[in-house]
């Protein structure tokens, strides 16, 4: 069965400072690979997806890698500020339909 | 506004009363599903549709019904809650499976 995991699960980090999220998957067969955050008590938000043939993904100040031969999706968010303090979840399509979350990683980005 | 809606909000019920947490979206999505989130095990997978009359298990199915008469409505079903599915319920779609999913505002049920 396809296990996701993040890992910190919590980080810390100075506004102005790049944001690396490590998210990782140990079945490479995978359809793809979506980034979402989520704020206190709110639902989920999209960031980025990656389909399971393409290497990265950019909006703004975002970039999603993925290598599936290592199992591994990164989150890069370049220029930290305090808006950007969320939980931040990976999920992997395993087939047609199913999703498999990691737990996430709690950000928080101090002034 | 595109966007998915879940009714209601939070809801507080008894072990045995029977219970849907509705889920609407206006975007013509195919694609639905059901999630829970708890404390420590992140977001599971309760059921899916791929379109009307089309759904599936997902990882957590145990005690819960859905159906999907209509491509804009997926409810969820509890036809006799139980403690241990106190929790956060999520419904979301999209597109088709390999477009992004968007997510509702969430449900918090607690079973006593």
């Amino acid at each position: 069965k396809q296990e996701v995991t993040q890992i910190p699960a919590a980080l810390s980090v100075p506004e102005g400072e790049n944001l690396v999220l490590n998210c990782s998957f140990t079945d490479s067969a995978i359809y793809n690979l979506q980034w979402f955050r989520q704020d206190p008590g709110k639902g989920l938000t999209s960031l980025l997806l990656i389909q399971s043939s393409q290497r990265e993904q950019t909006s703004g100040r975002l970039n999603a890698s993925l290598d599936k031969s290592s199992g591994r999706s990164t989150l890069y968010i370049a220029a930290s500020q305090p808006g950007d303090s969320a939980t931040y979840l990976c999920a992997v399509g395993v087939s047609w339909g199913k999703f498999q979350f990691g737990a996430g990683t709690q950000v928080v980005v101090t002034p | 506004e595109a966007q998915v809606t879940q009714n209601p909000r939070y809801l507080i019920t008894v072990t045995g009363k029977k219970l849907t947490v509705t889920c609407s979206q206006n975007m013509n999505h195919e694609y639905m599903s059901w999630y829970r989130q708890d404390p420590g095990l992140g977001l599971r997978q309760i059921y899916y549709s791929m379109n009307v009359e089309v759904t599936d298990k997902g990882d957590v199915p145990e005690g819960y019904k859905v159906s999907r008469k209509e491509k804009r409505n997926f409810p969820l079903i509890l036809e006799s809650p139980s403690p241990n599915q106190t929790s956060l319920y999520f419904c979301a779609s999209s597109l088709s499976t390999v477009y992004e999913q968007y997510f509702g505002p969430g449900t918090r049920l607690t079973v006593t």
